[in-house]
């Protein structure tokens, strides 16, 4: 199984609400990443996880809050968001590490649109 | 820091020919180059990878090669169908491990 699960695929929200977008991976990986993603550009790194510890945070704001509860689960909290938030939220997982060196798999995203 | 160019931004192809997108990296210390295939509405899907101790590595209709004197890597894709249109990304590690993927390259399979 080399899959990562995201949920929900597809989110709406205002700019005072509260939502979770949550991902799961069962391969035993060690490091789980949130990405963000805007329409034709690659990915960007956000948050890095390792040994459910957080080693990376990509000077993120503080609006954007993750959370991993144990090994094969990584949450992110997003309170206060505004329009220009809107992306595709990617999670990855891989062995371990910084997710430079080795294989990492990646969700199918969730698609954020904050109204 | 880590800088990853990419090479083309898009690329049209005759169902059947071959595609080949180019990346360089800046990094000598690099020694991990996966490449990432992200269809519409998808994450991306990592579909082949090369270290730094070899020179080239095949699967099927796909290939890498990897030039560590030039500091540049390739993506070569024969007998391209239709299932091959995506954008592709390459990407390589910085000096603190973090991956850096280059800007992605839209290929389309023309029938």
């Amino acid at each position: 199984d080399t899959e990562v699960t995201q949920t929900p695929k597809h989110l709406v929200m205002g700019m005072t609400n509260k939502k979770s977008l949550k991902c799961e991976q069962h391969m035993g990986h060690r490091a789980m990443y949130w990405y963000k993603q805007k329409a034709k550009k690659p990915p960007e790194l956000m948050f890095v996880y390792s040994y459910e510890k957080l080693s990376i945070n990509e000077s993120v704001p503080s609006r954007f809050s993750p959370e991993c509860p144990n090994s094969s689960l990584l949450n992110l909290h997003l309170h206060a968001l505004q329009p220009e938030d809107s992306a595709l939220y990617l999670c990855a997982s891989s062995q371990e590490g910084r997710g430079g060196n080795t294989e990492a798999f990646f969700g199918q995203g969730t698609r954020l649109t904050v109204v | 820091g880590e800088n990853v160019e990419q090479h083309p931004s898009t690329l049209s192809v005759q169902e059947g020919d071959s595609a080949v997108i180019k990346c360089t990296y800046s990094d000598s210390a690099s020694n991990y180059f996966p490449w990432y295939k992200q269809e519409l509405g998808k994450g991306p899907q990592l579909i082949i990878d090369i270290r730094s101790n070899v020179g080239e590595k095949k699967d099927q209709r796909i290939a890498v090669t990897l030039n560590k004197t030039a500091k540049h890597f390739s993506l070569h894709i024969t007998e391209t169908q239709p299932e091959d249109s995506a954008v592709y990304f390459c990407a390589a590690p910085n000096r603190d491990d973090k991956i850096i993927f280059g800007k992605g390259t839209r290929l389309h399979i023309l029938p």
